[in-house]
């Protein structure tokens, strides 16, 4: 098994960019997809990123993702910042046998 | 409207057993793999287990291997989780969400809560 490390928290201000990174521990990261929740608390999560770039329709195209195999990690890019994005973001991945989460980013826009 | 519904969730005391059910509707349930994934209170996602669309591939965490059973009914568009001897760090929320193309979760159900407590 792999895991996927991401910052605990990130913050910005309001219209600013930020980006959150996630670093798989073992095996490449190109080698299976990578997923990006948005969880706001109280609620179930729901996707902003699926198969490393790809946005589910109704996910605004302020959010984007990517891979990167020379730091073999996945990246959430979210530009334009609303105070509305302030949530818990979480990558999420797999192998053949099992699927692997993240610890978890706290955005705070503030 | 692809709806995910778990219930089943209460307060047991450690070692004894419970099951949530997943009901699903808006989509063809007996075409999708279905998962359960756990949220301890404050913490993050833990994935728990994975069936297949028909049944024929189960995979579990480690951390609940020999203690938890998967399973589905098509005919009843239901997914289970049988959980036993249960302790407290399997206190959480269990979400339950259908599988998607390569790994993906999508929708989540609304989640119900398992304490696990004397």
């Amino acid at each position: 098994n792999f895991m996927l490390t991401q910052p605990h928290s990130v913050s910005e201000s309001p219209g600013k960019t930020v980006t959150i990174s996630c670093t798989r521990s073992s095996g490449s990261i190109a080698s299976n997809s990578v997923q990006w929740y948005q969880q706001r608390p109280g609620s179930s999560p729901t996707t902003v990123i699926y198969q490393n770039s790809q946005r589910p329709s109704g996910v605004p195209d302020r959010f984007s993702g990517s891979i990167d195999s020379s730091s073999n990690s996945a990246s959430l890019i979210i530009s334009g910042l609303k105070t509305e994005d302030e949530a818990d973001y979480y990558c999420q991945s797999y192998d053949s046998r099992s699927q692997v989460f993240g610890g978890g980013t706290k955005l705070t826009v503030l | 409207q692809v709806h995910l519904v778990e219930s089943g969730g209460d307060v047991v005391q450690p070692g004894r057993s419970l099951r949530l059910s997943c009901v699903a509707s808006g989509f063809t349930f007996s075409s999708y793999g279905m998962q359960w994934v756990r949220q301890a209170p404050g913490k993050g996602l833990e994935w728990v287990a994975l069936i297949w669309y028909d049944g024929s591939d189960i995979f579990y965490a480690d951390s609940v291997k020999g203690r938890f059973t998967i399973s589905r009914d098509n005919s009843k568009n239901t997914m289970y989780l049988q959980m036993n001897s249960l302790r407290a760090e399997d206190t959480a929320v269990y979400y339950c969400a259908r599988s998607r193309i390569q790994g993906w979760f999508d929708p989540w159900g609304q989640g119900t809560l398992v304490t696990v407590s004397s």
